[in-house]
């Protein structure tokens, strides 16, 4: 059964640090996402995107945040300039339209 | 704009008992309605997706979950609780009207199971 695939699955950084969290999305799915679980607390929307383009943001996804389609098969959150409180599980998701949006196994992300 | 609650953040039951998670959504309109499940240090994985096709909704692992217009409610059971259940539950709901919009979590249950 295919599924949306994550690398790293723990990443450990500095405060002030880029990182990059890369996701593989189910091969014909058209619409990708971002989301983030902090510690203890529930998960939250961060963005969405479709056609090569952000189609909708969440007040948490300021300009520290972007995300890219590089190439046919990945997809990426890039955080220019890491905080602590960017600490949290971050989960990918992809989809077609009219069908359920499929998770990956999250990103850990520590921030120090 | 949608939200849903999740009434208690943790519930026990003992091994063979019926498992109730209760879930209550914001919006008049019937939305798109899931529940997620999470084992530890594991992602996502839906239990089952409420599309408007019938009110009572089967999932994986014995799952169901029966969606009420006029308690606004999609509580979710199991007749009978395994150990393996013990994980965290999301209840959840699609942000518009296609389930590729995005999706709004509840705070989560945390369900243990009692030998």
């Amino acid at each position: 059964e295919p599924e949306v695939t994550q690398t790293p699955s723990h990443q450990v950084t500095q405060m002030g640090q880029e990182v990059i969290l890369r996701c593989v999305p189910i091969s014909n799915h058209l619409y990708f996402y971002w989301y983030r679980q902090i510690l203890g607390q529930k998960v939250e929307f961060l963005v969405s995107f479709y056609n090569n383009e952000i189609s909708e943001k969440s007040e948490i996804f300021d300009d520290q945040f972007s995300v890219e389609r590089p190439d046919g098969s990945n997809f990426t959150l890039k955080i220019r300039s890491t905080k602590l409180e960017d600490s949290a599980m971050y989960f990918c998701a992809s989809t077609r339209r009219e069908e359920t949006q499929y998770f990956g196994p999250g990103t850990r992300l520590l921030v120090l | 704009a949608q939200s849903v609650t999740q009434l208690g953040s943790h519930v026990s039951v003992s091994e063979g008992a019926l498992v109730l998670l209760r879930c209550n959504y914001s919006s008049s309109v019937p939305p798109y309605l899931f529940w997620y499940v999470q084992y530890p240090n594991q992602g996502l994985q839906l239990l089952l997706k409420y599309t408007s096709a019938a009110t009572l909704v089967k999932g994986i692992n014995g799952f169901e979950a029966e969606f009420k217009k006029s308690e606004t409610s999609f509580h979710l059971t199991k007749p009978s609780a395994h150990m393996s259940d013990a994980a965290e539950y999301f209840c959840a709901v699609s942000e518009g009207y296609s389930s590729a919009s995005k999706i709004i979590f509840g705070s989560g249950t945390r369900l243990s199971i009692r030998p």
